[in-house]
């Protein structure tokens, strides 16, 4: 069964580093989300794709964060530099698009990020 | 601004009992419904997707309700098992882009 894959799955870096996440979708679906997760909470929306170009990035601290998704396919979310409040589970997702009410949206398994 | 609202928070049922999760969500203008399954330390697993021209879907031992002029959602897992423990999730997609708005989630503990 087709999986969305995530690497790495925990990251442990200090604050004020660098640190980047990659996200490889199901094969053939269009739309590409990541979520940050906090513990005890819901995913927040932070960036979707649909193939190369950015449909929503209202909710990404655009100061510390980009996104980018070049050819279509796989993804990469950065941070730079990290603070404390940025520990939190990063979650990846897929679907075959959007529009109307009949995508459902697959998830990968997470990058657990610790920032100290 | 959707909101969405999961209760209870947390539920704890001996093996063998069915149960009912609640979702309420603020904005009836949605496209869909999602249902997820999130184990510790994990990603989350679809169960079901309810269409919003739909009432209900069931995947064997699960169905969920969505009532969307109430702003409601219900997942009911029947005859629980301890491996149906874990944090059940609620979604609303909404907008153009079918944007997908969480609960907090409910805790299920199942058991023996």
């Amino acid at each position: 069964e087709a999986e969305v894959a995530q690497s790495p799955r925990y990251k442990i870096t200090e604050k004020s580093q660098a640190v980047a996440f990659w996200c490889d979708p199901i094969s053939g679906h269009a739309t590409l989300y990541w979520y940050r997760q906090i513990l005890g909470q819901g995913p927040e929306l932070l960036v979707q794709f649909q193939d190369e170009s950015v449909v929503d990035d209202s909710q990404l601290p655009k100061d510390r964060f980009s996104a980018e998704r070049l050819k279509g396919v796989d993804s990469t979310l950065k941070i730079q530099p990290a603070e404390l409040g940025d520990s939190a589970m990063y979650l990846c997702a897929s679907s075959w698009g959007t529009g109307g009410n009949t995508y459902e949206q697959y998830f990968g398994p997470g990058t657990r990020l610790t920032v100290t | 601004k959707q909101e969405v609202t999961q209760i209870p928070a947390a539920l704890s049922v001996p093996e063998g009992e069915n149960l009912v999760l609640n979702c309420s969500f603020t904005d009836s203008a949605i496209y869909n419904l999602q249902w997820f399954r999130q184990d510790p330390g994990k990603g989350l697993t679809s169960l079901l997707l309810i269409q919003s021209s739909q009432r209900e879907q069931t995947s064997g031992r699960l169905n969920a309700s969505l009532d969307k002029s109430s702003g409601r959602s219900t997942l009911y897992i029947a005859a629980s098992q301890p491996g149906d423990s874990a944090t059940y999730l609620c979604a609303v997609g909404t907008g153009t882009a079918s944007k997908l708005t969480f609960g907090t989630g409910t805790r299920l503990q199942v058991t023996l």
